[in-house]
């Protein structure tokens, strides 16, 4: 069974400083693992993903993300935060059937 | 590519009426498609997995009777909220799946039943 935890409903950071949001998940198999963003009243957007290979993915607007086994960790972060960040991010993990089972959501707020 | 699309993007209706939402991949066929509900302020909670030419298969909890799904072309699922009442009043998003995992969302329908 797939389970993932963000930590933090919200976050703020200023304009400029570093953007770390955090998942730990757990997985019977081997994890495939996705950052979303969703801006208000739309869909999903896929910012990255881990599916093998190397664990530091880099992914859309500058994000990335580093997947750690040891600690079941896959934090999302950016090294200087834009104004145009602000929403809403998901992680989630994928099991078997394509079913992804999303975190809680991390609210991101960038101060000016 | 790999586009979803949904329609309507928003619709109200009253309450005891049906209401139908369209879910497409634009330019790819998706054997499987996903729908989820989205409280405010929550995350996306799984409803059911469409796949093309048989019965979708149901979430713990979910109605089948009241959310009527149909996945009748590779490019195309329905979700139907039939007698719809004001705690149906929710964002439905669905996601096609290309690939072994990866799922593509669509922009999402807000249904408003009063």
């Amino acid at each position: 069974a797939q389970s993932v935890t963000q930590l933090g409903s919200h976050v703020s950071v200023s304009e400029g400083a570093l953007v770390l949001l955090r998942c730990n998940y757990s997985s019977s198999v081997p994890p495939y693992l996705f950052w979303y963003v969703q801006y208000p009243n739309q869909g999903l957007q896929l910012l990255l993903k881990y599916t093998t290979g190397a664990t530091l993915v880099k992914g859309i607007n500058g994000f990335e993300a580093e997947f750690k086994k040891s600690e079941t960790s896959f934090h999302l972060t950016k090294p200087s935060a834009h104004m145009s960040d602000a929403a809403e991010y998901f992680c989630a993990n994928s099991g078997s059937a394509r079913q992804l089972t999303f975190g809680s959501g991390t609210q991101l707020t960038v101060l000016p | 590519g790999a586009v979803v699309s949904q329609h309507p993007s928003w619709v109200i209706c009253k309450s005891g009426t049906s209401v139908k939402i369209e879910c497409r991949s634009l330019d790819f066929q998706a054997t499987t498609m996903f729908w989820y509900r989205q409280f405010p302020k929550q995350s996306l909670m799984l409803m059911a997995t469409s796949n093309e030419g048989s019965k979708a298969t149901y979430e713990q909890g979910v109605e089948k009777d009241k959310f009527l799904i149909n996945h009748a072309s590779l490019t195309l699922s329905t979700l139907t909220v039939t007698s719809a009442h004001p705690e149906d009043s929710s964002f439905y998003i669905c996601s096609a799946g290309q690939g072994v995992y990866e799922q593509f969302f669509g922009p999402g329908t807000r249904l408003t039943v009063l």
